[in-house]
């Protein structure tokens, strides 16, 4: 199976913790990704993680990966307005194809 | 530096009039992209190129061509626009297909058919 879901929608105060989560289909993704998405922009990537690590923190993201459950999820610490944007979690399927989530919008209010 | 770049940004086109979306590198990767993004929907891959090996992917529509006439450079034409094809659409390169090797995505061109 190819469908990678998410929530649509995450509304958080600037300075608290945001975290988005993503439930992939494909056991046999190797490595899981997490893009942003800035308004009218292409996708940048944030952070990716192989499928036999649980966890990876890189500054203020962590990414976690629960390979039982095929549940990754990406917790942004101090979140600031400048992350503002959609994130998309991808799973590479076959190893030259990215399958992308639906994204989820993050807005960040003062 | 811009190292995946997308002419035009915005692209208005006519309904059945062909269009042609370009894109090139600055990284000298072998593999290019290209995705297509609807209105609040993920990504979803047309076909790539692995250097001269065209990829396409079982499910795109054969209204899409594309051609890469060197390393740098790869194109997206649209033989006869539908309403349904106004997206955004992203290039993307990477070094090699592995799936270690980071995806690099240029800005995008939106597409609008009138």
């Amino acid at each position: 199976g190819e469908d990678v879901e998410q929530s649509l929608f995450l509304s958080v105060r600037e300075g608290d913790s945001s975290v988005i989560n993503c439930t992939y289909t494909d056991s046999s993704s190797t490595y899981l990704y997490w893009y942003k998405q800035e308004p009218g922009a292409g996708l940048q990537l944030l952070t990716y993680i192989f499928s036999n690590m649980d966890m990876k923190q890189d500054q203020r993201l962590t990414v976690l990966l629960n390979k039982k459950d095929k549940h990754l999820s990406l917790r942004i610490a101090d979140t600031q307005t400048g992350d503002s944007a959609i994130y998309f979690c991808a799973e590479n399927y076959n190893t030259d194809k990215l399958i992308f989530g639906t994204g989820t919008r993050l807005q960040v209010f003062p | 530096d811009a190292m995946v770049i997308q002419n035009p940004r915005y692209q208005v086109t006519q309904f059945g009039k062909p269009v042609t979306l370009s894109c090139s590198q600055t990284l000298n990767h072998n593999v290019m992209y290209w995705y297509q993004q609807k209105s609040s929907q993920a990504p979803k891959l047309l076909f790539h190129y692995y250097d001269k090996d065209f990829n396409n992917e079982a499910d795109t529509p054969d209204n899409f061509q594309s051609r890469r006439p060197n390393t740098s450079f790869c194109f997206l034409d649209i033989r006869s626009p539908g309403l349904g094809d106004a997206a955004m659409y992203l290039c993307a390169t990477s070094r090699t297909s592995g799936f270690t090797d980071t995806q690099y995505f240029g800005p995008g061109t939106r597409l609008t058919v009138l």
